[in-house]
């Protein structure tokens, strides 16, 4: 049971350039979400998902764009990427909204700088 | 608008000694609050809830919190600290009233603990 997988753990792109942060689970959870980290600043919620084909917008969606065509699979896009996306990205699932019953389960997360 | 403090940025404890991790809460409603631990290089690592029932509630690692409604506080404690407690800590809350706009859980900044042995 692997959890929830994030890949790449490092990446370094150029201003301007665009990538996809991929989040695969395999506990069959419908709630998904992305998470930013900055120093000091804790976790801000990108972007959220309540099942396949359900995605909404969290506190920091700008700059940001998710799909969830299945229930394992919630993929982050970044489309031109700025030196402001530079943080640590966070993807986490739950059983039930708002991880009441059993909390989440995070990734080990993927640092991306811009350049 | 839900939201989480963590007032203290570090805390120092010596390995034996008892620790508290400091967290308080704003909710229009009854708070459904959680403790993470991050370890370096690592995803957070779910430690304990508070949704309903006994104000102690008691979590992994021999890790407890208690819920106290008045001071709106959810204090993270533990009686003897170890060097391997050392990690960032994360409160969390939810307004479980909350119906669409942003779901999901709102974090505090995070305090790091650091145990000396």
């Amino acid at each position: 049971n692997a959890g929830v997988t994030q890949t790449p753990k490092f990446r370094i792109l150029k201003i301007g350039q665009s990538m996809t942060l991929q989040c695969t689970q395999d506990m069959n959870h419908n709630y998904m979400y992305w998470y930013r980290q900055d120093p000091g600043m804790g976790l801000k919620l990108i972007y959220y998902s309540v099942g396949a084909g359900i995605t909404d917008k969290g506190e920091v969606p700008n700059g940001y764009n998710v799909s969830r065509s299945t229930t394992e699979d919630f993929p982050l896009r970044l489309e031109l990427a700025a030196p402001s996306q530079t943080s640590v990205y966070f993807c986490a699932s739950s059983p039930f909204r708002g991880g009441e019953a059993y909390g989440y389960t995070f990734g080990s997360g993927t640092r991306l700088t811009v350049v | 608008a839900q939201s989480v403090a963590q007032p203290e940025d570090q805390v120092n404890v010596a390995e034996g000694n008892p620790l508290t991790v400091k967290c308080t809460y704003s909710v229009s409603g009854n708070p459904y609050l959680f403790w993470y631990v991050q370890y370096p290089n690592r995803g957070l690592q779910f430690l304990l809830k508070y949704i309903t029932g006994d104000n102690l509630v008691k979590g992994s690692y021999g890790f407890e919190a208690e819920f106290n409604k008045s001071q709106t506080s959810f204090h993270l404690k533990k009686p003897s600290a170890l060097v391997s407690d050392s990690a960032l800590y994360f409160c969390a809350v939810r307004d479980p009233r909350s119906g669409g706009g942003a779901d999901g859980l709102t974090f505090g900044k995070g305090t790091h603990l650091i145990i000396q042995p």
